[in-house]
C-alpha cells in the first residue's frame, strides 16, 4: 500500500498570508497527486491534478509543486473562501489520500 | 462536463447490506476513467474503498477484505457499490466519482436498528 502523510494537520493563518501544506508519499507516485478543498457538508473539490495542473475555474492563488514523493500545496495569498478542509491524494496505484489539513482563521 | 449523483437508502440495519447507485450524466461510463467511491465518517477523513472501468475490471482497498462488490451497468450509465455485513463504523457520507475530477454530491449512510 502506498501511504500519504500530510502536515501540518492543522494551520491557523490570516487573510493575505501565504500558506504551504505538505504531503509525502510512503514511495514514489511520479506526478499522480491531486490536492482537493473540502468544505463542512460539501464533496471535495478538485484543485490541482498531476502535482501542478490547476483544475479549470480554480483561482490561480493555489499551486501545486513536487514529484516522486514530496509535494506542496500553496495558496500565495489567503482569501476568506478559502478556509477549508485540504487532502492530497494519490492515484498512481489505486488511491490513498492523506489525513487532511484544516486552515483555520487566526 | 460529467455530472455524478448517489442514491440509495439512507438506514441500513447492522449485518445487513449497503447498496448504492451512482448515475453518470453528461458523458459515458465508456470513456477512460476508472470509477471510484470514497466514504467519510462524520468528522473523519476520506477512504478509498475501490474502483471499477467500463469492462467491470475492479480494485477493492484491502481493509474492506471481501465486504465490497463494485459492478457497472453500461446500459444505464451507472456503477453500484454493495457493502456486506455492515456495522456503525461503516456509517459515512459515500462519495461515487469518475476520475479525480468529477465527484457526487455523496450520500449520507446510517447504520442502525
Amino acid at each position: 500500500d502506498i501511504q500519504m502523510t500530510q502536515s501540518p494537520s492543522t494551520l491557523s493563518a490570516s487573510v493575505g498570508d501565504r500558506v504551504t501544506i505538505t504531503c509525502r508519499a510512503s514511495q514514489s507516485i511520479n506526478s499522480w497527486l491531486a490536492w482537493y478543498q473540502q468544505k463542512p457538508g460539501k464533496a471535495p473539490k478538485l484543485l490541482i491534478y498531476k502535482a501542478s495542473s490547476l483544475e479549470s475555474g480554480v483561482p490561480s492563488r493555489f499551486s501545486g509543486s513536487g514529484s516522486g514523493t514530496e509535494f506542496t500545496l500553496t495558496i500565495s495569498s489567503l482569501q476568506p473562501e478559502d478556509f477549508a478542509t485540504y487532502y492530497c491524494q494519490q492515484y498512481n496505484y489505486l488511491w490513498t489520500f492523506g489525513q487532511g489539513t484544516k486552515v483555520e482563521i487566526k | 462536463q460529467v455530472q455524478l449523483q448517489e442514491s440509495g437508502p439512507g438506514l441500513v440495519k447492522p449485518s445487513g447490506t449497503l447498496s448504492l447507485t451512482c448515475a453518470v450524466s453528461g458523458g459515458s461510463i465508456s470513456n477512460n476513467n476508472w470509477c471510484s467511491w470514497v466514504r467519510q465518517p462524520p468528522g473523519k477523513g476520506l477512504e478509498w474503498i475501490g474502483e471499477i472501468n467500463y469492462s467491470g475490471s475492479t480494485n477493492y482497498n484491502p481493509s474492506f477484505k471481501s465486504r465490497v462488490t463494485i459492478s457497472v451497468d453500461k446500459s444505464k450509465n451507472q456503477f453500484s457499490l454493495k457493502v456486506n455485513s455492515v456495522t456503525a463504523a461503516d456509517t459515512a457520507v459515500y462519495y461515487c466519482a469518475k476520475g479525480v475530477e468529477a465527484w457526487g454530491q455523496g450520500t449520507l449512510v446510517t447504520v442502525s436498528s
